[in-house]
């Protein structure tokens, strides 16, 4: 039972680095999530996708880019990483109207 | 907007203890309220949900109920043991689009 796999689990990156998050799940589900988790901030939503071809901007969407490949994969990009990006992401799936599923959360600090 | 707020951490208890964590939130409409819990270094697990006015949400001894009338969603528990150490965050569904709104979440610490 895999749910929501996210790779990779931690990364170190320099500033202005690039790099891509990867995301799938195997629910078939049709939304999927990416937030960002920061101390006393709880999640906060930075793109979402409620269908294959589709993404919207969330909460946080600035200094990030998102690719729904097909209805399993959705990544997330940095083009130009920031300290400020510094943070655990965490990837999420669900259906409409039910549960949302997260997983296990993608460790990145950027010097 | 929709917003969600709940009590700052962390809470600190003796196990076998009483346990209240406060939930209140905004939103326009009647959105679906959740507790999900996080153990150290892992994802974000659902504990419970409530879809209505007046249902109760309950898991492995945890309960909450929706109160439309004073906006809250309170998680308790009547009994803690030190394996419930984690990190709650209380959530409301944007009835649009299922995006979960979240609170800060706050940090529950059980020490026998």
């Amino acid at each position: 039972n895999a749910g929501v796999t996210q790779t990779p689990k931690f990364q170190v990156l320099k500033t202005g680095q690039s790099m891509t998050l990867q995301c799938a799940q195997d629910m078939n589900h049709n939304s999927m999530y990416w937030y960002r988790q920061d101390p006393g901030m709880g999640l906060r939503l930075i793109y979402y996708s409620a269908s294959e071809g589709t993404t919207d901007k969330g909460e946080v969407p600035n200094g990030y880019n998102v690719s729904r490949l097909n209805k399993r994969e959705f990544s997330l990009r940095l083009e130009s990483a920031a300290p400020s990006q510094t943070s655990v992401y965490f990837c999420a799936s669900s259906e409409r109207g039910n549960t949302i599923y997260f997983g296990e959360g993608s460790w990145l600090t950027v010097v | 907007g929709d917003s969600v707020t709940q009590m700052e951490g962390p809470v600190t208890l003796s196990e076998e203890a009483f346990l209240t964590i406060n939930c209140t939130y905004t939103a326009t409409g009647y959105p679906s309220l959740f507790w999900y819990v996080q153990y150290p270094g892992e994802g974000l697990q659902l504990l419970l949900k409530a879809t209505k006015a007046d249902d109760k949400g309950s898991n492995k001894g945890f309960e909450a109920t929706y109160r439309k009338e004073t906006t809250s969603f309170h998680l308790e528990k009547g009994s803690v043991q030190v394996s419930d150490s984690a990190v709650y965050f209380c959530a409301l569904s944007d009835l649009g689009t299922d995006k979960l709104i979240f609170g800060t979440g706050t940090r529950l610490q059980v020490f026998p």
